[in-house]
C-alpha cells in the first residue's frame, strides 16, 4: 500500500506570494490533517478534512486555508506569505479521523519564505 | 502553551542501554500517542494508549500512562543506533476540537 505523499518536497517563495501544497492520503483513508512544524513553535495543528468537509481547525490566521477533493486528496494554501511561514508542513491521513487512531504522516513539504 | 511537555529535551546514551522519555500534560485526555521523527522527515506512529489503559508494549517499546499525574513515559529497551530520532508525545483532548496536540519532543541520540 502506498504511503502518504506530499508535493512538492521543497519550495522557496518570497514574501507576499501564495503557495499551494498537495497531499495524497493512503488509499481508503478519508481524513487528512495538516500540521506546521517550526523550531520555535513545534508541531501545530492546522486543520483536518474528512470526506471533503473541514472538521477541525487550529489557531491559524485566515491566510491558511485548505480543501479536500472527492478522491480524498487535499491541498493547503497559504496566501500573502510571511517570513514566519517558513516551516515543514506535514500532512497525515487516517481512516476515521484525527486523534482517535494512528495517523500516517507524509514526508512533508519544506517551505522557505525569503 | 503546549499541552504536552517532554522531558528531557535531549538524551544521549550508549547503544544497548535503555532510554526513558517522559511526557506531562495539563488537561484531561482521550488518548496519548507517541511518534518518532527522523531528521526533519515525517512522523512515524509508535503507540497509542487510551485513557483507561495503564501500560502498552510494542516490541522494544513500553509506554505507561498515569492519568492521576497527567504523565506518560516511553521506554526503549536495548537501544540501537537506528533509534536515534526525535520522539514526540501527542494528546487527544476530551474537550474542544478533535485534534492532536504535540509536545516539543525529546531528541534521542544513541552512541555506538
Amino acid at each position: 500500500k502506498a504511503g502518504v505523499t506530499q508535493t512538492p518536497r521543497y519550495l522557496i517563495k518570497t514574501r507576499g506570494q501564495q503557495v499551494t501544497l498537495s497531499c495524497s492520503p493512503i488509499s481508503g483513508h478519508r481524513s487528512v490533517s495538516w500540521y506546521q512544524q517550526t523550531p520555535g513553535q513545534g508541531l501545530q495543528f492546522l486543520f483536518e478534512y474528512f470526506s471533503e468537509t473541514q472538521r477541525n481547525k487550529g489557531n491559524f490566521p485566515g491566510r491558511f486555508s485548505g480543501r479536500q477533493f472527492s478522491n480524498s486528496r487535499s491541498e493547503m494554501n497559504v496566501s500573502t506569505l510571511e517570513l514566519g511561514d517558513s516551516a515543514l508542513y506535514l500532512c497525515a491521513s487516517s481512516f476515521f479521523g484525527t486523534g482517535d487512531n494512528e495517523q500516517f504522516f507524509g514526508p512533508g513539504t519544506r517551505l522557505t519564505v525569503l | 502553551s503546549q499541552q504536552g511537555e517532554e522531558d528531557p529535551q535531549a538524551l544521549s546514551i550508549q547503544e544497548g542501554e535503555n532510554a526513558t522519555m517522559n511526557c506531562s500534560y495539563k488537561t484531561s485526555i482521550n488518548n496519548l500517542q507517541w511518534y518518532r521523527q527522523n531528521s526533519g522527515r515525517g512522523l512515524v506512529h509508535l503507540i497509542l494508549i487510551r485513557s483507561n489503559e495503564r501500560e502498552k508494549h510494542s516490541g522494544r517499546l513500553r509506554v505507561t500512562l498515569d492519568t492521576s499525574k497527567k504523565s506518560s513515559s516511553l521506554l526503549i529497551t536495548a537501544s540501537r543506533a537506528a533509534d536515534t530520532a526525535s520522539y514526540f508525545c501527542a494528546t487527544l483532548l476530551i474537550q474542544g476540537a478533535q485534534k492532536l496536540v504535540f509536545g516539543q519532543g525529546t531528541r534521542l541520540t544513541i552512541n555506538p
